[in-house]
């Protein structure tokens, strides 16, 4: 089946540790991105990539990096540097780099909690 | 900028209808629309594209008004399984990014 997977689905980690979210598709999308979600907010954009060995930031980049060295995946290192990492994040691909006439496809989410 | 939807939450009764509006400052080329169930991802339902065309299906309908940014969800004949959040995402003319807005959370009760 097709689809995104996101691993794992809850992480837990102290403060101070940078962390690793996994995003792999096998859907063959050109495009993907990395949106947090905290409750009353909605999706933020923290990066996307539209194509491979390249990325953009997104509107809250700052505290996260990430690479895209292969087409199906999009790993998300939030680092120690992120004053508020506690959240739902969410990884999504979609057929072109262009949004607009293409959907987003979503993963599952990782729950991080930071203590 | 991030799009206002309103309203922020609303109940119904099963087979009542509903509303969600997403309203954007910027000159938009597209508007999405998803739901999101508690603790899932969310989940497409429509795009609309500059032009002010009006798409749906069966009973989930939306419209995009060019001239004023705004895009509206019409939910009729709701079903328990509508309950959920609506998000709308936007898609500013020359930009490579979809905005999501802060959702509307709706509640259908049998």
């Amino acid at each position: 089946d097709g689809g995104i997977t996101q691993s794992p689905k809850y992480l837990f980690r102290k403060e101070g540790q940078n962390v690793t979210l996994s995003c792999e598709q096998n859907l063959n999308h050109d495009a993907m991105y990395w949106y947090r979600q905290d409750p009353g907010q909605g999706l933020r954009l923290i990066y996307y990539s539209q194509i491979v060995n390249d990325f953009q930031k997104g509107d809250i980049a700052e505290g996260y990096s990430v690479s895209r060295e292969k087409k199906e995946s999009f790993p998300l290192t939030v680092t120690s540097a992120q004053k508020n990492p506690t959240a739902f994040y969410l990884c999504a691909s979609s057929p072109r780099g262009t949004s607009g006439n293409y959907e987003q496809y979503f993963g599952p989410g990782t729950r991080l909690t930071v203590t | 900028q991030q799009p206002v939807q309103s309203p922020q939450a609303v109940i119904l009764r099963e087979g009542e209808d509903a509303v969600i509006n997403c309203s954007s400052s910027k000159a938009l080329y597209s508007v999405h629309w998803y739901r999101q169930k508690h603790g899932e991802a969310p989940v497409f339902l429509m795009i609309l594209l500059k032009g002010g065309e009006q798409k749906g299906h069966e009973k989930i309908s939306a419209s995009f008004n060019e001239k004023k940014q705004q895009s509206s969800l019409y939910l009729t004949a709701s079903q328990l399984s509508y309950s959920g959040t609506y998000f709308c995402g936007t898609e500013a003319a020359g930009s490579e990014k979809l905005v999501f807005g802060k959702g509307t959370k709706l509640t259908v009760n049998p």
